[in-house]
């Protein structure tokens, strides 16, 4: 059974500081997805990751995958309040294309002034 | 282009009584996800489903529930007899098909909650 490790699953963080989010998965893919979520709110896609070695960015958000090693990592620079949301890694266990995904627990962030 | 279309946005039923979810996909899209989000959980992936066919049920429940995507109308989860560990948020999501660089698009989700 594929398992997909977020870490941390709570990050409080100060407005202007950097931090990294972590997504380890236990099972070959070159497919992997980020996600925004606001309380209450659907999910709002950041990131499609295709291939080893892809990274993209978008802003304060900066997504990376590494298939060798299992893991991407969502780096946020010069965080603002605005960024406070839970954000979801998940992974295509198929690599098909196919959205039967297994998704993280997910992490829940908080930027403080 | 309306986006992935859910209905009701929140459902509030009794034990034992019947829930029924609808999803409708974006226009032009033919394939439907649905997911169930617990209370501080991920996305779990439920069934995936094609117009008038059913390609991956693996994460539904043997008992209790179903779904459809008929040829017409929506797709509908379906939950008889709902229970208190039914409640959850239920998500649907749609593709235009199962191709690399496809991306799906989640609609706003149901909440059901049993009482």
């Amino acid at each position: 059974e594929l398992k997909v490790e977020q870490n941390p699953l709570f990050l409080s963080m100060q407005e202007g500081k950097n931090y990294t989010i972590y997504c380890n998965y236990s099972t070959t893919s070159d497919r992997l997805y980020w996600y925004r979520q606001d309380p209450g709110k659907s999910l709002e896609s950041l990131f499609v990751l295709l291939s080893n070695g892809a990274v993209k960015q978008e802003g304060r958000l900066m997504a990376s995958l590494d298939t060798k090693a299992r893991l991407s990592t969502l780096h946020i620079t010069a965080a603002v309040h605005d960024l406070s949301a839970t954000y979801f890694c998940a992974v295509d266990p198929y690599g098909a294309g196919s959205y039967q995904l297994t998704f993280g627990k997910g992490t829940k962030l908080s930027v403080i002034p | 282009n309306a986006g992935v279309m859910q209905n009701p946005r929140h459902l509030v039923r009794r034990r034992g009584q019947e829930a029924r979810l609808r999803c409708s996909p974006m226009k032009g899209h033919s394939h439907v996800y649905w997911y169930r989000q617990l209370p501080e959980e991920g996305l779990k992936f439920m069934v995936y489903l094609q117009k008038e066919n059913i390609i991956d049920e693996s994460g539904m429940p043997k008992e209790r529930f179903s779904a459809e995507f008929p040829k017409e109308g929506p797709s509908i989860l379906r939950i008889q007899q709902v229970v208190r560990g039914d409640s959850a948020a239920y998500f649907c999501a749609s593709s235009q098909g199962a191709m690399m660089n496809t991306e799906a698009f989640f609609g706003q989700g149901t909440r059901l909650t049993v009482v």
